[in-house]
């Protein structure tokens, strides 16, 4: 069954230490992954997907087949990081995303 | 980039009314609407699947009597909570594929049955 797998429920972390948040998934066929990054009062926002390669605001997440992870990393936290993360692949029987259950980042100044 | 608003942000109701929800894409048109529920502290699971001119498409263990699903248009998907009861309360958002930005996401509904 597909499923996507966040283990940690909080990560709290100081200003300019690494960050890393860890998303496993469970999928038959090719994966299509993100991360969504939800502010506080905010609307679930895309991050980044898998496809892109790219980083935005810091963050890089690397799609390791092998270990079927989609980890979510920033070198140096900043506080303006402080959100929700989700990870969601694409694989839905409705072409819909199924949803991790999401970690909260807090970064400390 | 593409955006779907969501109405009502908040709402509160009796039990045993109804409540509508409603989400537009603004600048897309969206063909297909995924409606979400999110408890406190839990994950988004989606409800219902919504296509545009046709019936909605229920996940296991949601009532279809219950959540009615209206997608008459392109841009707009409504839906509608009949008979709510307190443990209807919940967060319901609205997404939509949006070509090659991926999923857009409503604001949210936090619905509260008193």
């Amino acid at each position: 069954a597909q499923r996507v797998t966040q283990p940690e429920k909080l990560l709290s972390v100081f200003k300019g230490a690494p960050v890393e948040l860890k998303c496993n998934y469970s999928y038959s066929g090719s994966p299509e992954l993100f991360w969504y990054v939800q502010y506080s009062r905010q609307r679930l926002q895309l991050l980044l997907r898998h496809i892109s390669r790219e980083s935005i605001k810091g963050f890089t997440a690397d799609l390791n087949k092998g270990e079927t992870s989609f980890h979510l990393k920033k070198p140096f936290a900043q506080e303006e990081d402080s959100a929700m993360y989700y990870c969601a692949l694409h694989g839905g029987s409705q072409g819909n995303l199924i949803f991790g259950k999401g970690t909260k980042l807090s970064v400390k100044p | 980039g593409a955006v779907v608003s969501q109405h009502p942000s908040r709402v509160i109701c009796k039990s045993g009314t109804s409540v509508k929800i409603e989400c537009r894409s603004l600048d897309f048109q969206a063909t297909t609407m995924f409606w979400y529920r999110q408890f406190p502290k839990q994950s988004l699971m989606l409800m219902a699947t919504s296509n545009e001119g046709s019936k909605a498409t229920y996940e296991q263990g949601v009532e279809k009597d219950k959540f009615l699903i209206n997608h008459a248009s392109l841009t707009l998907s409504t839906l509608t909570v009949t008979s709510a009861h307190p443990e209807d309360s919940s967060f319901y958002i609205c997404s939509a594929r949006s070509g090659t930005d991926g999923y857009t996401f409503g604001s949210g509904t936090r619905l509260t049955v008193v």
